[in-house]
């Protein structure tokens, strides 16, 4: 199992809002570390969606934003649209592991 | 725009080694840590290692036996070797870009290549 947990799954209707929570411990996101999200469209590569917390690459909409609290990250979607239905991952650094860690993925569903 | 690109066979045999490059273009590989991430089908990401622009490298504690990551600056490409490779480690593999060292994170993706371990 990864050292970063995620719900395998979430669901809302359009115009909803949603979240998605990771949880770490005191060895990488309760160490300090930044938390970074990815999403993953069907049969793409994972693309950039939230790095440091809470900042979004160019091009990400506001729709999509980050928090941080103890051990734990959320990313949240705002007003959830047919498109954001995809695969979304979590990403730390483990001081304990010496490596970068990724959250198991969380499937979101556009009802 | 930074654009990457993985080449490299697509099936390898149980026990040898697995060779893949990366070829960036659109930017200099000489400023920037550059990563392998996988991802088993149907499972999630697993990061492989990185290597800096200082030369260094660091590399997933569960494969650092058998991986080697090395950058070619004349050709602006770098490179995975695995060595000794089983069916587990049949996955999509994807080269990355890190915009910062340590603690950090991947911005640009390649579109992945499947390597499939199999005779």
């Amino acid at each position: 199992q990864s050292v970063l947990t995620q719900p395998p799954s979430v669901s809302g209707a359009p115009g909803q809002r949603v979240t998605i929570s990771c949880t770490g411990s005191s060895s990488n996101i309760g160490a300090g570390y930044d938390v970074h999200w990815y999403q993953q469209l069907p049969g793409t590569a994972p693309k950039l969606l939230i790095y440091g917390i809470n900042n979004r690459p160019s091009g990400v909409p506001d729709r999509f934003s980050g928090s941080k609290s103890g051990t734990s990250a959320s990313l949240a979607i705002a007003g959830l649209q047919a498109e954001d239905e995809a695969d979304y991952y979590c990403q730390s650094y483990d001081s304990s592991l010496s490596t970068w860690v990724f959250g198991e993925g969380t499937k979101l569903t556009v009802l | 725009q930074v654009q990457l690109q993985e080449s490299g066979p697509g099936l390898v045999k149980p026990s040898e080694t697995l060779s893949l490059t990366c070829t960036v273009s659109g930017g200099s590989i000489s400023s920037y840590s550059w990563s392998w991430i996988r991802q088993p089908p149907g499972k999630g990401l697993e990061w492989i290692g990185y290597m800096s622009y200082s030369g260094s490298t660091n590399y997933n504690p569960s494969l650092k036996s058998r991986v080697t990551i090395s950058v070619d600056t004349s050709k602006n490409q770098f490179s995975l070797r695995l060595t000794s490779v089983t069916a587990a480690d049949t996955a999509v593999y994807y080269c990355a870009r890190n915009p910062c060292g340590g603690d950090c994170y991947s911005d640009y993706w390649g579109q992945g290549t499947l390597v499939t371990v199999s005779s």
